[in-house]
């Protein structure tokens, strides 16, 4: 069974461009979350996707969005990029419902903002 | 979420048992314990979770107090690949899916 997938792995960015990240859960999950780590701040939830509506939201500016495909796969983008932006980027898959269950973690992007 | 307190970093040596706990003195009645850790600069990967009973799986135990308000992580015989950051989560019943990750306990496995 395939895990979670995403791309690219490593990306650079200049300052104020826009950055979409793609994800592409475990086959039959429904549920896609996103996550923000740096080194200053840990891991934060960005937002939650379930069945193409987002669920759940973390405390992000609007520069953070995303969206989920009927297929399940999902991308975040992040427009006007800041230095600041500069993380590893997780997306985490989940059979979804209105029950916690457990998240199967990717790999990873790590966006750098130059 | 019911906040969780960890200690930052334990010691442990190879072969000898982990144990690592975490205070959930808020937690709810219907709200489980997960744990999950991470490896340096991988995703995280999910270990284990219970409601009130132990629960026992390949990887790790989880011992669960009768007043739930603690739990401990036991990984039974440690390896230095057990190096990580484990981190305890109690995620809100019914919320979706949203882990709210403190700073968890960073575990070195020493010969």
């Amino acid at each position: 069974k395939a895990g979670v997938t995403q791309t690219p792995r490593y990306l650079i960015k200049t300052r104020g461009q826009q950055v979409t990240l793609s994800c592409s859960p475990i086959s039959g999950h429904r549920s896609v979350s996103w996550y923000q780590q740096t080194p200053g701040q840990g891991l934060q939830f960005l937002f939650e996707y379930f069945s193409e509506t987002q669920r759940n939201k973390g405390n992000f500016p609007g520069r953070f969005s995303g969206r989920q495909f009927s297929n399940s796969r999902s991308e975040m983008n992040v427009s006007t990029l800041e230095l600041g932006d500069s993380a590893l980027y997780l997306c985490a898959s989940s059979l979804g419902g209105t029950m916690n269950t457990e998240a199967f973690f990717g790999q990873g992007t790590r966006l750098t903002v130059v | 979420d019911a906040k969780t307190t960890q200690p930052p970093s334990m010691d442990c040596a190879e072969g000898r048992a982990a144990n690592l706990p975490c205070n959930h003195s808020t937690i709810s009645g219907n709200e489980y314990v997960y744990w999950y850790r991470q490896i340096h600069s991988q995703g995280p990967q999910y270990i284990i979770h219970g409601l009130k009973n132990n629960e026992t799986n390949e990887m790790a135990s989880l011992i669960i107090t009768e007043d739930r308000k603690s739990s401990t992580l036991i990984l039974p015989h440690a390896t230095l690949r057990d190096t990580a950051v484990y981190y305890c989560i109690v995620p809100l019943t019914g919320g979706g899916n949203k882990l709210t990750f403190g700073t968890g306990t960073q575990l070195k496995v020493e010969l």
